[in-house]
């Protein structure tokens, strides 16, 4: 069975400052890993994804995600927020032979304030 | 590319009818499409698998004979909630799976549908 937990269910920055969005995730085989973004009753944006190649992966808006088997952690970071990054972020996990069925965190809401 | 659209996007009516959403791959074929279901402020949850050309896979807990499902095309499938109530208000999100093989390709999510039963 795979799940995935998300650290924080709300995280507010200062608009520049860097951005931490914590994961975790338990998987019984070598899954991919995910980050959705929502914006306000919008659907789901993939920002990266991770499919057992390079450990760091780059997604789009600047956003980076590094895959640390050990620590069972898929954390979620950009350098300096911007307004527009105010979002709900999905951290998401599906396991190999599973025909992509998905299971989702709960949701961080970040918060960008001036 | 990869664009995944919904129909409509809100749709309100009242106890007791029957409500059909579309879920559109406008770039690319679907073998398979997903249906969540989001609370407010909730995660989603997988409510079926569609593939095209069979029966759809519900979760468990998840009412078949309520939630109909129809993928009759590589780019076009259905959710039908008949008999809607109340309890059935909710935002519907569709996600599509490219049809390129492979079990980890990427899920592209359409903009899902908010349904309010009055």
């Amino acid at each position: 069975a795979q799940s995935v937990t998300q650290l924080d269910s709300h995280v507010s920055v200062s608009e520049g400052t860097p951005v931490l969005l914590r994961c975790n995730y338990s998987s019984s085989y070598s899954p991919s890993l995910f980050w959705y973004v929502q914006h306000p009753n919008k659907g789901l944006q993939l920002l990266l994804k991770y499919t057992s190649a390079a450990t760091l992966v780059k997604g789009i808006n600047g956003f980076e995600a590094e895959f640390k088997k050990s620590e069972t952690s898929f954390h979620l970071t950009k350098p300096s927020a911007h307004m527009s990054d105010a979002a709900e972020y999905f951290c998401v996990v599906s396991e190999a032979g599973t025909a992509s069925k998905l299971t989702f965190g709960t949701g961080t809401r970040l918060q960008v304030t001036l | 590319g990869a664009v995944v659209s919904q129909h409509p996007s809100r749709v309100i009516c009242k106890s007791g009818t029957s409500v059909k959403i579309e879920c559109r791959s406008l770039d690319f074929q679907a073998t398979t499409m997903f249906w969540y279901r989001q609370f407010p402020k909730q995660s989603l949850m997988l409510m079926a698998t569609s593939n095209e050309g069979s029966k759809a896979t519900y979760e468990q807990g998840v009412e078949k004979d309520k939630f109909l499902i129809n993928h009759a095309s590589l780019t076009l499938s259905t959710l039908t909630v008949t008999s809607a109530h109340p309890e059935d208000s909710s935002f519907y999100i569709c996600s599509a799976r490219e049809a390129s093989g492979g079990t980890q390709e990427t899920q592209y999510f359409g903009p899902g549908t908010r349904l309010l039963v009055l």
